[in-house]
């Protein structure tokens, strides 16, 4: 089946502007979360969504920052006046929530750049 | 607490060498340490994962080592390819199932 899709696959936008991250899950995977990625560095969790439960916002860097997952599948990660240090590649990844070991498989990531 | 912390941050390695790449972590309630593979331009992938109630697990070429006590586990990949040329990240699971990832080992090896 087809894995975790993200889009778009690369943004470039101005500094101040606001953007919009979409990730699809792997249909049937009840856990989605969303990481960051900064050139060089190991992957930073931001936010985790578990069914119907209330997400686990803990890891956003700034109330810049927020998601959201509609219908339990689709995520949108939203980023509002963007700033130069939000350049990252931004990673979705889903998993089965009650699987042993939960494997998170991951999206190909959204590159953004904000000049 | 929440650190896992991976070294070498690079390292080059003949093809058919062993390529060792070592993490250490402080949360005791870890219970679940993957390792992940990732290409350029693509997101990351499991490549094998060790719970702590075993000292060892062998997929292949690959075999994580686990040491409870010095809470400390790596990745040996024996009879190393180019094709193994990647970034490695290890990781540890949190409550939750929130990963916390190390910055990452970029592995290349020499044809």
């Amino acid at each position: 089946g087809a894995g975790v899709s993200q889009s778009p696959s690369n943004k470039v936008t101005e500094k101040g502007k606001d953007v919009e991250l979409r990730c699809d899950p792997i249909s049937g995977h009840t856990a989605l979360y969303w990481y960051r990625q900064s050139l060089g560095q190991g992957l930073e969790f931001l936010i985790y969504f578990q069914g119907n439960s209330a997400p686990d916002k803990s890891g956003l860097p700034s109330d810049r920052f927020s998601a959201e997952r509609t219908g339990g599948s689709v995520s949108t990660l939203t980023i509002q006046r963007t700033q130069q240090e939000d350049s990252a590649v931004y990673l979705c990844a889903s998993s089965y929530r009650d699987r042993l070991g939960n494997e998170q498989f991951f999206g190909p990531g959204t590159r953004l750049t904000v000049l | 607490q929440q650190q896992v912390k991976q070294s070498p941050q690079s390292l080059i390695v003949q093809k058919g060498g062993i390529s060792i790449i070592n993490c250490a972590y402080e949360n005791t309630a870890f219970d679940y340490f993957p390792w992940y593979q990732q290409f350029p331009g693509k997101g990351p992938a499991l490549l094998i994962a060790i719970r702590p109630d075993v000292s060892e697990k062998k997929e292949g070429r690959f075999t994580i080592s686990f040491n409870k006590s010095a809470k400390q586990f790596s990745l040996h990949i024996m009879d190393s390819q180019p094709g193994d040329s990647a970034t490695y990240f290890c990781a540890a699971l949190v409550y939750g199932n929130k990963l916390v990832f190390g910055a990452g080992t970029i592995l290349r090896v020499k044809s």
